[in-house]
Formats: structure tokens, sequence, C-alpha cells
């Protein structure tokens, strides 16, 4: 069956630091890939997101590309800060908006 | 944006006890909502798919009977946690299907803060 399989976290990072969270996802067919941004206390946002293979998804400085020869969605970010401290899932579309998520990557950014 | 609420936040309760969680697209009407269920340090898991007016349906191996879903409206979901039990605690987490807007517009997901339930 469908699954979503991700870095485990959490991850720790200085400001202004390189960013990339590994997943990998295992489908049939070709379903749309997304990442989910969770900040503490709220619920999951959409951060970005790819309809298929070789688009490139990108939002508030974050990016991935949809890599279907290697079934890989990695997020990467070139200068994160503090405010992106939170928990990122990586998650597949499936038929009938039915979402398949990651076990999700806790990020901490220092000052 | 589109916003999605839950009600309550947090809620304790007995074993024993039935609790009902809210779920309800403030901006929009919403055909589907989905329940999604998430332990700690692990993903979210699809628990049932809930169609306004008509029955929900369910992900293999959740119970229907334990975990009633009702659709009344086009802008509310009901999750009612009957009986509960320790192993229920869990955070509940809801999401919308949204309608396309604009003219290449797409059909999007929205998700609630999430409901944390401890049974006790």
């Amino acid at each position: 069956g469908n699954s979503v399989t991700q870095m485990e976290g959490p991850v720790t990072l200085s400001e202004e630091a390189f960013l990339t969270i590994n997943c990998t996802y295992t489908a049939t067919g070709y379903p749309s890939l997304f990442w989910y941004v969770q900040y503490p206390g709220e619920g999951l946002q959409l951060l970005l997101k790819a309809t298929k293979a070789d688009d490139k998804g990108s939002n508030k400085g974050f990016e991935a590309t949809y890599r279907k020869e290697t079934t890989s969605f990695h997020l990467e970010k070139g200068s994160v800060q503090v405010s992106d401290s939170a928990v990122y899932f990586c998650a597949l579309g499936s038929g009938g908006f039915k979402t398949i998520f990651g076990a999700g990557t806790r990020l901490f950014v220092k000052a | 944006g589109a916003v999605v609420s839950q009600h309550p936040s947090r809620v304790i309760c007995k074993s024993g006890t039935s609790v009902k969680i809210e779920c309800r697209s403030l901006d929009f009407q919403a055909t589907t909502m989905f329940w999604y269920r998430q332990f700690p340090k692990q993903s979210l898991m699809l628990m049932a798919t809930s169609n306004e007016g008509s029955k929900a349906t369910y992900e293999q191996g959740v119970e229907k009977d334990k975990f009633l879903i009702n659709h009344a409206s086009l802008t509310l979901s009901t999750l009612t946690v009957t009986s509960a039990h320790p192993e229920d605690s869990s955070f509940y987490i809801c999401s919308a299907r949204a309608p396309a807007s604009g003219l290449a517009g797409q059909e999007t997901q929205y998700f609630g803060p999430g409901t944390r339930l401890l049974v006790l």
C-alpha cells in the first residue's frame, strides 16, 4: 500500500543554517505530494505541494521537488529562522482526498 | 484563508463516558470532512471520511460503533468517542475539503487545530 517515510527528528539548527528534511514515498499510480507544517498549539497548514513528477513546490523560502525516479520529495530551505521551528509532515494524496502522512519531523532553530 | 475549528481543544473524561468533538468549517461549505488520530510522536492516521447527509466511511480497523461520526450540515461534523477507555487517549484532528475557487483553483483540504483527549 501507499506509505510515506521521513527522517526522524528532532532536527536542531542554528539560525541561517541550511535545512533538509528527507521524505520518500511508496505509491501506486501518480499521487500528489505535500509538506504540511504544524506550529506549536496550532493545526496543520499546507506548506507546499507538487502534483506531478519534476514539479517543484515552493512557499516561504521552502522548496521540494517531486522526484519520481527516486520516489522522494525532500524539503529544503536555504536559511532557516527561529520562527520556522515547528513539526513538518510529508504527505501523499491518494484518491478521494485521502492523505497519508509521514511521522513528522520536529525542527528546532536556535537564535 | 479558510478556517476549520474544533471544539473542545482539550478534554479529560472518566473511563466509560462518551465524548463529542465538533469540527466546523467557518467560511466555506464542506461536503466532505475527514477525521484523523495522532498518537504521541507518531503520524496522523485517517480514521474515517465524513460525508454530509450520508454515512461515514471508516478505514480498516476503526470501530464504527466506537467512533460515531455525524455530518449533519455542510459546516459541521461531529466525532463521538463512545464508552471511552484510556487507550482512546489521543490527539484527534479533523480536516475539511474546500471547493475549488478562482479560474485555476483546486480543491484544498484544511485542517483543524486538533482536540486532545485524555481518558482517566
